[in-house]
């Protein structure tokens, strides 16, 4: 059974970092490209980032790049987004997704929220 | 990087069928045969309902079909049930990134 987890989120200060991890099992992980996606309160589905199954191919959605980081450990079956310089408007529930079908995403983990307040 | 267009609302009586659109351009949804549609009750994550424009996962029930013209792609719910009733996104691929709709939410009258 494909399972996400992920983990990491709290309550963080403007400017401050945070790095969130998604356990993965139940699949092949090093074969499979991963992504972020964020869910501000009340508010619609924002693709973040994505990376490919051995690490070589990243992407940033504009409003992350320069302060976001995607990575994965192959090793230990976790994808990691280290989120650096945050703002109030980064403050949502991360997902993290397997793109185990063409352009879309068939697994989903429960999602970590992440608040960003003084 | 714009969010694709979807209307804020859709509703249907049981039984009745509901269609939503969703609006790109001709970078994201007119490029790409690679748009897909999620559900998401609330507090829940979304849930993969129909990838690749027109194909259903296995355990998504066939009252979900997609289609898509131009930079316009479409999902219809048919035979609509109590369940239904969710917030409903589609996303497409971009070439390089991806991006989501603004979402719908279904009411089931």
């Amino acid at each position: 059974e494909v399972q996400l987890v992920e983990s990491g989120g709290g309550l963080v200060q403007p400017g401050g970092s945070l790095r969130l991890s998604c356990a993965a099992s139940g699949f092949t992980f090093s074969s499979t490209w991963m992504h972020w996606v964020r869910q501000a309160p009340g508010k619609g589905l924002v693709w973040v980032s994505h990376i490919k199954g051995d690490g070589s191919n990243t992407q940033y959605a504009d409003s992350v790049k320069g302060r976001f980081t995607i990575s994965r450990d192959n090793a230990k079956n976790t994808l990691y987004l280290q989120m650096n310089s945050l703002r109030a408007e980064d403050m949502a529930v991360y997902y993290c997704a397997r793109a185990g079908v063409v352009g879309g995403f068939d697994y989903w983990g429960q999602g970590t929220l992440v608040i960003v307040s003084s | 990087q714009s969010a694709l267009t979807q209307p804020p609302s859709a509703s249907g009586s049981p039984g009745q069928s509901v269609t939503i659109s969703c609006t790109g351009t001709s970078s994201d949804v007119g490029a790409y045969n690679y748009v897909s549609w999620y559900q998401q009750h609330p507090g829940k994550a979304p849930k993969l309902m129909i990838y690749e424009v027109t194909k259903r996962p296995s355990g998504v029930p066939d009252r979900f079909s997609g289609s898509k013209s131009g930079n316009t792609a479409s999902l219809t719910v048919s035979g609509l049930q109590a369940e239904d009733e969710a917030d409903y996104y589609c996303s497409s691929y971009a070439g390089g990134t991806n991006v989501f709709g603004t979402g719908t939410k279904v009411t089931v009258l």
